[in-house]
């Protein structure tokens, strides 16, 4: 099993530029999660699907921030336009989340953003 | 006040001690108690999952969860180089919401 998959795992671009992280969740899992680490903030939820649709966006920051997850096998994180202080570590995890079970989210590496 | 403290550390032990990891909470409606590692530049990883009130033990690893006090802690006994790494608590409402983490303790094992 490769695990969640995230690229790029690095990223370095300009602020008011456009940015898309891309994530291929585990094989079989129906619940995918996109989250943002900082040292202020810490580990923060943006956003989670099930069965490919969006449940709960609460916690994307801005406008700026979209996510899609077109199928079962992949999604997208997009930033547009980036600004400096989106500069963080983007993770995303997936799980299989049946009826009334409790499920287990498995990260992927994640990838670094820096917006200068 | 966040929801979920935890000190940062970083905690530096001998290689062989026991290591308290801890987290306080203020919401009495929590009822899943998780622990995480994370090794730098990774992402975390689930280590133990536990259920309301009581203790879990995994090998080297004990997780203990008292709701009366609102305070989690994780132990891990006959510390290990390998066990160096982010520490990071995490908590939710119910089986299907969403998770609340902790900030993280960095803990360094000594050779």
């Amino acid at each position: 099993d490769a695990g969640v998959i995230q690229s790029p795992r690095h990223e370095v671009t300009e602020m008011g530029q456009e940015v898309t992280l891309r994530c291929k969740p585990i094989s079989g899992h129906n619940s995918l999660f996109w989250y943002r680490q900082t040292m202020m903030r810490g580990l923060e939820l943006l956003i989670y699907f099930n069965n490919n649709v969006p449940i709960d966006d609460s916690g994307m920051p801005e406008d700026r921030f979209s996510a899609k997850m077109p199928n079962a096998s992949f999604s997208t994180l997009k930033i547009q336009p980036s600004e400096p202080r989106d500069s963080a570590v983007y993770f995303c995890a997936s799980s299989f989340r049946g009826t009334g079970d409790t499920d287990t989210q498995y990260f992927g590496p994640g990838t670094r953003l820096t917006v200068l | 006040q966040k929801e979920v403290e935890q000190d940062p550390g970083p905690l530096s032990v001998p290689e062989g001690a026991i290591v308290s990891l801890n987290c306080t909470y203020s919401n009495s409606a929590f009822q899943y108690f998780m622990w995480y590692r994370q090794y730098s530049r990774k992402g975390p990883e689930l280590l133990m999952y536990t259920y309301s009130s009581g203790n879990k033990e995994d090998g080297r690893f004990t997780a203990q969860v008292d709701k009366s006090s609102k305070y989690i802690s994780l132990f891990i006994r006959d510390s290990q180089p390998s066990d160096s790494a982010t520490y990071l608590c995490a908590m939710r409402y119910s089986s299907a919401s969403k998770i609340i983490f902790g900030s993280g303790t960095r803990l360094s094992i000594r050779p």
